[in-house]
């Protein structure tokens, strides 16, 4: 079993809708991190959190610290919104991240 | 405030052939990672720096790739000789320093070994 867990692996919605990317995790962690990468292989890093939630534009992250669990939001989806979405983990030793697998989302105009 | 820089973004090269990568973090950013991105897979750490000391490189296929960061600043990571499977997106990351900071991530050297 993966130690980062993202659910669903592929999205695929109409733009404006409101999409929810899921993160699973079973180590103990500093903070999650939420990160996006677009087919030209660059990430940027969306989020950083290690408890509560975390607003930016049309964004959302919030984490479940008991649950071991984070989720990202995105409000009023559009196609420029279409990549991939990683959720990576800092373990709480020497912060190499952990990473999910990532989720590919596609907006449909 | 400059982001990291990598060069090139593009490479491709025949396997047994010799590559190199370079990489400029944030300006005061002490961590320094190298990591390989294979088509569909997430990123895999290659070799982590502090400064100018190696914290992991325990993931790194020592027998063709090497790194190094002489001044504590820039790195470059070299594979000697390429093999197919190495084709990858390789990413350069910075962080402020060790211990639960953001890392900033390079816009990657995509290498293409036919």
């Amino acid at each position: 079993k993966n130690e980062v867990e993202q659910s669903p692996q592929n999205l695929t919605a109409q733009e404006g809708e409101f999409i929810t990317i899921n993160c699973s995790y079973s180590v103990g962690i500093s903070a999650l991190h939420w990160l996006q990468q677009h087919p030209g292989g660059g990430i940027v890093s969306l989020f950083m959190l290690s408890s509560g939630k975390k607003k930016h534009g049309r964004l959302i992250a919030t984490i479940n610290i008991q649950e071991k669990h984070s989720s990202l939001h995105i409000t009023a989806s559009h196609p420029r919104d279409s990549a991939v979405y990683i959720c990576a983990v800092g373990g709480d030793s020497n912060y190499q991240l952990i990473w999910g697998a990532g989720t590919k989302l596609i907006i449909k105009p | 405030e400059a982001g990291v820089a990598q060069s090139p973004r593009y490479k491709i090269i025949e396997k047994r052939q010799s590559v190199a990568f370079w990489c400029n973090p944030i300006s005061g950013h002490a961590t320094l990672y190298w990591y390989q991105q294979i088509l569909g897979q997430g990123p895999k750490l290659l070799i982590q720096f502090q400064n100018n000391g190696v914290v992991d490189d325990s993931q790194l296929p020592k027998d063709r790739f090497s790194a190094e960061r002489l001044k504590g600043v820039d790195s470059t990571l070299k594979i000697q000789p390429a093999k197919l499977e190495d084709s990858a997106v390789y990413l350069c990351a910075s962080s402020f320093s060790l211990g639960g900071n953001e890392q900033f991530f390079g816009p990657g050297t995509r290498l293409t070994v036919l």
